[in-house]
């Protein structure tokens, strides 16, 4: 079965600084999704990535995604506290379409 | 206008009633899913209806039964409630194999006292 790990859980960050979310997850797989949620909140797509290596960037975020080794990143450059938010990793899986959530990465950029 | 609209946002509940929450969604995507968030935040895959037809059924109490009655609905009817029932449900939608991803609506929350 397809089990999908996200470390850190939480990670307590300084403004400015710069730091990486990792997600692994253990069967092939070619889609994974990175998503952010605010407290109450819905969860909002971040990035959509569907071969191996693909790099996708947006502001301070940047995911990539090496298939081969199972491994996606999520790495924050000079944090802001706006990041600050609970960010999930899922891998699609082929049992009909669904997506399998990493446990969640509870981000907090303190000034 | 929202892309996948749940309603309510808000159901508080005794235990052993019976509640619906619905889902729509104006994207024209073929698939529909219910996912529940609990206390911990862990995200887990409750059904899937791909063109009404349901796909996915994980190990739900048969309390819980979705109704989908056309491609742009799905509806999560949930029998006799429980204590453990309290939870953030979200409904979602994307075309199959999604390139551009899925997207979820914003969440009922059901607290069950």
């Amino acid at each position: 079965e397809l089990k999908v790990e996200q470390n850190p859980l939480f990670l307590s960050m300084q403004e400015g600084k710069n730091y990486t979310i990792y997600c692994n997850y253990s069967t092939t797989s070619d889609r994974l999704y990175w998503y952010r949620q605010d407290p109450g909140k819905s969860l909002e797509s971040l990035f959509v990535l569907l071969s191996n290596g693909a790099v996708k960037q947006e502001g301070r975020l940047m995911a990539s995604l090496d298939t081969k080794a199972r491994l996606s990143t999520l790495h924050i450059t000079a944090a802001v506290h706006d990041l600050s938010a609970t960010y999930f990793c899922a891998v699609g899986s082929d049992q009909g379409g669904k997506l399998i959530f990493g446990q969640g990465t509870e981000l907090s950029v303190k000034p | 206008d929202t892309a996948v609209s749940q309603t309510p946002k808000y159901l508080v509940t005794q235990m052993g009633n019976d509640k619906s929450i619905k889902c729509e969604q104006n994207l024209g995507h073929d698939t529909m899913y219910w996912y529940k968030q609990d206390s911990k935040k862990f995200l887990k895959i409750m059904f899937s209806y791909n063109n009404k037809e349901l796909i996915i059924n994980e190990t739900v109490p048969n309390r819980f039964s979705p109704k989908s009655p056309d491609k742009a609905h799905l509806n999560l009817h949930i029998n006799s409630l429980e204590l453990g029932d309290s939870a953030v449900y979200f409904c979602a939608s994307s075309q199959d194999r999604s390139v551009y991803g899925y997207t979820f609506g914003s969440g009922t929350r059901l607290t069950v006292v």
